[in-house]
């Protein structure tokens, strides 16, 4: 069964402070993998692109990696801000359609204090 | 930020009402997706459509139903509301041409929905 799983559910760290976020997954074939940031109320916004051969890519102060031997991906984020505070959510889409299925994780909720 | 409105951002109805979600896109995207989306949980896809006078159902059953007339519209109607019905519907829209994975989908704001 394709999924994708994401740790931790929720976290809180202080302003400035950097963070990294998991997402692991069983999708096949794999195509690419998103990570969305949602912010509270919103749609989510796509962040970073990756695809099988890529495994770092950096959007600001965020960077996600990809293994794809190991189905683990991850995103950190470096130097935190208030802005941050949103739900980042991982997104794996298939190559065996043609609707190019796309898998969501659940999210974690990330909440940065002053 | 991604051209595609939903409307209403809230709505709050009594049981057994008729409502539509509004979607449009000015973007000129052919492919338009409906997602649910409760707190904590994962977006689910509920419709899609490749273009004009093209509908399918996603993955999760819906009660809903949806149209598309024209490109840059993809309303989403609910026949007789439920409770069972609250919950966040996102609107999302994609361009074709290349591999439809590696096509970004944009998403609206969302419409947050509640069935007293």
């Amino acid at each position: 069964k394709n999924q994708v799983e994401q740790s931790p559910q929720s976290l809180i760290i202080l302003e400035g402070k950097n963070c990294t976020l998991q997402c692991n997954y069983t999708v096949s074939p794999f195509s690419n993998l998103r990570w969305y940031k949602q912010d509270t109320g919103r749609g989510p916004v796509s962040l970073t692109i990756m695809t099988f051969s890529e495994n770092t890519k950096s959007n600001g102060r965020y960077t996600a990696t990809l293994d794809a031997d190991t189905k683990q991906s991850s995103l950190h984020i470096t130097a935190s801000q208030l802005s941050d505070s949103a739900s980042y959510i991982c997104v794996v889409s298939d190559r065996g359609s043609t609707l190019g299925r796309l898998y969501f994780g659940r999210g974690t909720q990330l909440t940065v204090w002053p | 930020e991604a051209d595609i409105y939903q409307t209403p951002r809230y709505l709050v109805i009594g049981t057994g009402k008729k409502i539509t979600l509004e979607c449009s896109q000015t973007m000129g995207h052919d492919k338009m997706y409906w997602y649910q989306q409760d707190p904590g949980m994962e977006l689910h896809l509920i419709h899609y459509s490749y273009g004009v006078n093209s509908t399918e159902k996603g993955d999760l059953s819906s009660e809903s139903t949806v149209s598309r007339i024209r490109t840059e519209h993809f309303p989403l109607t609910l026949e007789s509301a439920r409770p069972s019905h609250t919950s966040q519907y996102l609107c999302a829209s994609s361009a074709s041409g290349g591999p439809d994975s590696y096509n970004e989908q944009f998403f609206g704001p969302g419409t947050r929905l509640t069935v007293l």
